[in-house]
């Protein structure tokens, strides 16, 4: 079956720490993006790649880091200048072009300690 | 980029009962339209979306939004709600020219018997 994969569900880390949150997707779409949510925020956009070896910021992008080797995958990492890293986040992916519905995955719930 | 206003952030409903989740957006230029939802500790999954064409549209588990430009809004409705129905919903908007998502703070209903 055709999906995108998150993992670990789970994270814990402390303060100080690195960590990198993976996301695999095996429906071929060019589009790629990370959102981190908080209740009563909705989902807000940290990064996003349109294609391989490209990635533009989003509207929180400060204190994270991506990279896009593969086109089938797209690790976010949470460094230890992200001030409050707390919360869930989620990979999406879509085809690229207007309009076209993102497919989003599971979601990792990242806790510092 | 769009600002989207969900105008309830919770809405308790009995089951069998309708429902009216209401979303507007900022921007009458020309956008696409999605409502998303999610259950909890999961993705999101898309309920409908709009393009083009007819302004009513009907999604998936019995919902239907409502496409109104001039009131820039896109209302969610079931008529008749189930147990199962308990979730978060997100209301989204993209400009035509534009393929990243700009969500609302969502809003959680919550299915009594």
């Amino acid at each position: 079956d055709g999906g995108i994969t998150q993992s670990p569900k789970y994270l814990f880390r402390k303060e100080g720490q690195n960590v990198t949150l993976s996301c695999e997707q095996n429906l071929n779409h060019d589009a790629m993006y990370w959102y981190r949510q908080d209740p009563g925020q909705g989902l807000r956009l940290i990064y996003y790649s349109q294609i391989v070896n490209d990635f533009q910021k989003g509207d929180i992008a400060e204190g994270y880091s991506v990279s896009r080797e593969k086109k089938e995958s797209f690790p976010l990492t949470v460094t230890s200048a992200q001030k409050n890293p707390t919360a869930f986040y989620l990979c999406a992916s879509s085809i690229t072009g207007n309009g076209n519905e993102q497919f989003f995955g599971p979601g990792t719930r990242l806790t510092v300690l | 980029a769009q600002s989207v206003t969900q105008l309830d952030s919770q809405v308790p409903v009995f089951e069998e009962a309708p429902v009216e989740l209401r979303c507007n957006y900022s921007s009458s230029v020309s956008v696409y339209l999605f409502w998303y939802v999610q259950y909890p500790n999961q993705g999101l999954q898309l309920l409908l979306k709009y393009l083009s064409g007819s302004t009513l549209v009907k999604g998936i588990n019995g919902f239907e939004a409502e496409f109104n430009k001039s009131q820039t809004s896109f209302h969610l409705r079931k008529p008749s709600v189930h147990i199962s129905d308990t979730a978060e919903y997100f209301c989204a908007v993209s400009d035509s020219g534009d393929y990243k998502l700009s969500f609302g703070a969502g809003t959680t209903v919550t299915v009594r018997a």
